[in-house]
């Protein structure tokens, strides 16, 4: 039974471009979360997903987008990148928006 | 929006120690969950617990919410339960929150 899985595992961009993350849940699992972890701090939320539709989201602005496809998994796209954008960027999955969260490993992007 | 404080903010242990962690909450919650992060950067659920106490092994954790609080219990530590445990807390408006965590050293 494969965990959540995340590609890229590493990403290095430059100052105002784009970049796509990717996730794909837990088997089983149809809802999927995202976070954005800086150094030293907790994961702060993003946005979480269900049913294909975006049902939460976080404080972070409009450059921060996302999707779900049919088979539950997500993509996570940051336009315009800034050099705050630099994290360990997260994605989660659960049953039914409850229950326990199951992590991937992450996607650690650097901004320069 | 609700906050989430966790304490201690570092904990340093000799191997064989017990611990307990804290987290308080300022509202009422849909749930909680305490997690795990090791130092390759995996979050691992522990626990989800929105209210009463369970035990898995070593660990254990107690939620009561009508106190806003709840406790992470560590026994006889081993060095591979060093890293940072977070509390992460979904509140009434369905935005989940995580505390600043507790960084956790056991010495061998």
């Amino acid at each position: 039974d494969a965990g959540v899985t995340q590609s890229p595992t590493h990403l290095i961009k430059t100052r105002g471009q784009q970049v796509t993350l990717r996730c794909s849940p837990k088997s089983g699992h149809d809802t999927v979360s995202w976070y954005q972890q800086a150094l030293g701090q907790g994961p702060q939320f993003i946005f979480q997903y269900y049913e294909e539709e975006e049902r939460q989201r976080g404080n972070f602005p409009d450059r921060f987008s996302g999707h779900q496809f049919p088979n539950y998994s997500s993509e996570l796209n940051v336009n315009a990148l800034l050099l705050g954008d630099s994290a360990l960027y997260l994605c989660a999955s659960q049953t039914d928006r409850i229950g326990a969260q199951y992590f991937g490993p992450g996607t650690r992007l650097l901004v320069l | 929006g609700i906050q989430v404080e966790q304490s201690p903010p570092d904990l340093i242990l000799q191997e064989g120690a017990n611990s307990t962690l804290r987290c308080n909450f300022s509202d009422s919650v849909n749930n909680l969950q305490w997690f795990h992060q090791n130092p390759w950067g995996q979050l691992i659920n522990l626990f989800y617990i929105p209210s009463g106490t369970k035990q898995n092994g070593r660990l254990s954790a107690t939620t009561v919410a009508t106190e806003r609080y709840s406790l992470l219990y560590i026994s006889s530590s081993q060095t591979t339960d060093s890293g940072v445990y977070f509390c992460a807390v979904e509140g009434r408006d369905d935005k989940i929150i995580f505390g600043k965590g507790t960084r956790l050293h056991i010495l061998p």
